[in-house]
């Protein structure tokens, strides 16, 4: 089973606008990370916050984490175009697994 | 160019046969994931290695089969017991922090 569920399921804003998408998920975590897909290809790793981390900030990206509701947002401010992506979150357990959710797709229009 | 490696991009199979998707890495990580990704979900985990010699089932190991010998190899055997292979792999590595994806291999039983 998937451990991160993404919300929502797909978003649609407008450039300059900001995207905020959630995560949560099952079992404790040892971090849990942020990644990006455009369509058709691989993942690329945006963020991680660390277990005993709140916040953390990485140029226009903002990631929260709170353990005791298992749940975590990704704020991307100032959207532009080039951010239409699907965004997945992913957890990382102490039996190595790397767990992902089922992803929110961002479009952003010009 | 250091990186994640997958081939091939495209692949076909026809019912009842095994394939086996190929997965190298240069970036010298010890963990290795695959996972499956069908149209407009997640990544569901096949298998992982977190050294050589020794792998885990993930959520959907039914179907399919690894081998690690290799630090750098990770190939992914999807054998006639999957009942519906036809989808998008993914092979991952992973350092301490974060995984690297390769470009993906798209399999389609013909």
């Amino acid at each position: 089973s998937q451990q991160g569920e993404e919300d929502p399921q797909a978003l649609s804003i407008q450039e300059g606008e900001n995207a905020t998408m959630n995560c949560s998920y099952k079992t404790s975590i040892n971090n849990l990370q942020w990644y990006r897909q455009n369509s058709g290809r691989g993942l690329v790793h945006l963020i991680l916050i660390r277990s005993n981390e709140r916040e953390k900030h990485s140029g226009r990206l903002r990631v929260t984490l709170d353990t005791s509701k298992k749940s975590s947002s990704l704020l991307i401010t100032a959207s532009r175009a080039a951010d239409t992506a699907s965004y997945f979150c992913a957890t990382y357990h102490n039996d190595y697994k790397l767990s992902f959710g089922a992803g929110t797709t961002v479009t952003v229009r010009a | 160019d250091g990186g994640i490696t997958q081939s091939p991009k495209y692949l076909f199979r026809k019912e009842g046969q095994n394939v086996t998707l190929s997965c190298e890495q240069n970036l010298n990580h010890d963990a290795m994931y695959w996972y499956r990704q069908d149209p407009g979900q997640g990544l569901r985990l096949i298998y992982y290695s977190q050294i050589v010699n020794d792998f885990q089932k993930g959520d959907i190991a039914e179907g399919y089969s690894v081998s690690r010998e290799k630090k750098e190899s990770f190939p992914l055997t999807v054998t006639s017991a999957q009942k519906n292979p036809t989808a998008f792999y993914l092979c991952a590595s992973k350092n301490r922090d974060k995984a690297f994806f390769g470009q993906g291999t798209r399999l389609t039983v013909v």
